[in-house]
C-alpha cells in the first residue's frame, strides 16, 4: 500500500550517541515534516522540507539534523542524543487540495528513549 | 502567533452519550481546519477540513462545524471504539506554506 512508513519503530540509546530516524512515503508530496510528540506538549515542529534539498527550521530544531537528497525520504539525525530528546517521533508529508489547503498525512511514530 | 486551544483535555463517556468536543482558534486569516483522530501508539489519521464559518462535514458519527472563532466536534451516540485523542490543527492564508499548529488535543474514552 502506498502511505508514509517510520523506521525503526522502537530505539533504546544512550546518550551522547548518533541516531537517525528514517521516514519514506510513496505519494510523491512535496512537503515533509519531523514533529515530535510530549505529554503536556502536544506535536511540535522540529523540522521540515518543501522539496528535495530544501529545509527549514520548525519550532524545535535544536539538537537535530535533517537531509532530502530523495523527494521520497526526510531522515532526521539526533548528532549527540541528550536525554530530553526522548520522545515519540511523527513524520509526516502533506498534499495540497484544490482550495491551496495542504493536508498533512502521518506515519506510525518512532518512540525513542535516550538512556 | 497562531493558538489552537481544545477543550476538554479529556472527556468520558457512556455509550451513546452523545456530546462536543471544542477547539478555539486564532489566526490572522484561516486557510483551513483540520480534525485529526490519535489511538494510542499511532500517529495522527486525518478526518475533516473545514474552509469557512458556516461550514460542515460529517463522517459516521462524527460531525465537525465551523465559525469564526471555532471548530466543535459533534460525537452522536458514540461507540467504545470512538475513544482516542481528537487534534484540531489550523493553516493560516499567507503563512509559510503547509505549516499547521495544532491542539494539544481532547483525550475521549467512551466506556459501555
Amino acid at each position: 500500500d502506498a502511505g508514509i512508513t517510520q523506521s525503526p519503530r522502537y530505539k533504546i540509546t544512550e546518550t551522547g550517541r548518533q541516531v537517525t530516524l528514517m521516514c519514506h512515503q510513496t505519494w510523491s508530496h512535496s512537503y515533509m515534516f519531523w514533529y515530535r510528540q510530549d505529554l503536556g506538549h502536544g506535536l511540535r515542529l522540529i523540522y521540515y522540507s518543501a522539496a528535495a534539498d530544501i529545509t527549514d527550521k520548525g519550532e524545535v530544531p535544536d539538537g537535530y539534523v535533517v537531509s532530502r537528497s530523495k523527494t521520497e525520504n526526510f531522515p532526521l539525525t539526533l548528532e549527540s542524543a541528550t536525554r530530553s530528546q526522548t520522545s515519540v517521533y511523527f513524520c509526516a508529508s502533506s498534499f495540497r487540495d484544490s482550495k491551496y489547503t495542504d493536508t498533512q498525512y502521518f506515519g506510525p511514530g518512532t518512540r525513542l528513549t535516550v538512556l | 502567533e497562531d493558538q489552537v486551544t481544545q477543550s476538554p483535555e479529556a472527556l468520558r463517556l457512556q455509550e451513546g452519550e452523545s456530546s462536543s468536543l471544542n477547539c478555539s482558534y486564532t489566526v490572522s486569516g484561516l486557510r483551513g481546519l483540520f480534525w485529526y483522530r490519535q489511538d494510542p501508539g499511532k500517529g495522527p489519521e486525518f478526518l475533516f477540513t473545514l474552509y469557512s464559518a458556516g461550514e460542515e462535514k460529517e463522517k459516521e458519527r462524527l460531525k465537525a462545524t465551523l465559525t469564526k472563532k471555532e471548530s466543535f466536534l459533534h460525537i452522536t451516540a458514540p461507540k467504545p471504539e470512538d475513544s482516542a485523542t481528537y487534534l484540531c490543527a489550523v493553516q493560516r492564508i499567507g503563512g509559510t506554506a503547509s505549516k499547521l499548529t495544532f491542539g494539544t488535543g481532547t483525550r475521549l474514552q467512551v466506556t459501555l
